[in-house]
Order: structure tokens, then sequence, then C-alpha cells
């Protein structure tokens, strides 16, 4: 099955940094999703994003489905960005990869 | 509208009892997938439904794992004879069709506890 590899596994940063989180993934994929994972444990949709670029306020993520990597920007951060950031991605079954996360935490 | 809900968010059992783990999707999405999560890991796939019939149910680690979905909407995760190895949070997303080209969306989990 499709391998993911997310880097780095963990991140600390200062409030107001900016960084830039990577998932390849061994694969073509037909689906590409990011989620953060709040402390609550829910994982919250940040993008689908199979191909392509979008933004949303802070954040924003390329896809680069020929090279088989996708890259997650998070400007400004802010102590609430704290947590694990997941890339999950589907091929032909509908059942979604994860990688193992990169775990974020933002100091005030 | 409302998100996926699960229920309960928190179980806690003894080894060898049986458990009912309950999934609501969104409401219109026909697809449902129950996926696990161990501690310092990423969701695992368990098994995935697309109307009333499981389409795929490759990732149940044993036969001690089954799930319905009678009518195509609410999904009922059961665990006969729990082991303390199946404690970890389950989760249920829902997704429009079932296609791989489909977003998913999660619900909060249950988080199983066999002790």
């Amino acid at each position: 099955g499709i391998q993911v590899e997310q880097s780095p596994p963990d991140l600390i940063l200062q409030e107001g940094a900016n960084s830039t989180l990577r998932c390849n993934f061994s694969d073509s994929v037909n689906n590409l999703q990011w989620f953060h994972q709040n402390p609550w444990g829910q994982l919250i949709n940040l993008f689908y994003i199979p191909s392509g670029t979008k933004q949303n306020g802070r954040l924003s993520a390329t896809t680069v489905a020929t090279e088989r990597y996708s890259l997650l920007y998070i400007s400004s951060s802010q102590t609430t960005d704290s947590g694990v950031y997941f890339c999950a991605v589907a091929r032909v079954s509908n059942d979604m990869r994860f990688g193992a996360g990169t775990r974020l935490t933002v100091k005030p | 509208g409302a998100g996926v809900s699960q229920t309960p968010s928190n179980k806690v059992t003894e080894k060898g009892k049986y458990v009912e783990l309950r999934c609501d999707p969104i409401s219109g999405h026909t697809a449902l997938y129950w996926y696990r999560q161990s501690l310092g890991q990423g969701p695992e796939f368990l098994i995935y439904f697309q109307g009333t019939g499981a389409a795929d149910d490759s990732g149940l680690p044993n036969d001690r794992f089954f799930a319905v979905r009678p009518e195509g909407s609410v999904s009922t995760l059961k665990i006969q004879r729990t082991e303390r190895g199946d404690s970890a949070v389950y989760l249920c997303a829902s997704s429009l069709t079932g296609t791989p080209y489909n977003e998913q969306f999660f619900g909060p989990g249950t988080r199983l506890t066999v002790l």
C-alpha cells in the first residue's frame, strides 16, 4: 500500500513564527487531505488538496502530485495552532492512509 | 449543519466484555468509514460502508470486530471478547459518496479503554 511520511515529527515555534510541514507519499493519489488534531482528539479538516494550491487565512497548502509531496504552510503561528497535523492520502480504494503526524507546539 | 457524531465519547470495559460503538454520519453522506487510532499514531482504516453494505472490511483486525449499517445511515461497530490491545480511539468518518475523490469528515471519536 501507499506509504506516507511526514516531517518533521516535532516542531516547536515561538508565537508569530512561520512553519512548513511536509508530506511525502509513495504513489499517485486521488485524494490528499490535511487535518489538525486538536488536544481533545478531534480531527479538523484543513484542506482537501490532491493537487494544486489552496489558501485559507493563515494556512496554505500545495500539492505537487507529479513529485509526490505536499506542503502545509502556517504563517504567524498562534498558540491555538498547537496540536498534531496529519496528512492522509487515498489512491484507488477509499481507505485513507495517514502519516505519523507532525506535533506542533507554539509557545507564547 | 451537524457534523459526524459518535457515542459514547468514552467507554471503559473489562477484558472479555462485548462493546458497541455508534456513529451518526453527516446527513446525506452515503459513505461511512471506521478508523482506529492508537496513542501516538495516525488513524488506521478498519471498514468502509457504501450505503448499507460493507464495501471493504480489509482493515478489521480479526473476527471479534464486526460493523453494521442496516439502514444506510447510523453505523455500529461491535467488538466481542474485548482485549487490552483493543484500547484505542475509534473514529468514524463520512463522505458524500464512496469514491477516493471525496473529502472525508471525522467525528470526535470514542475512547475505548479495556481493563
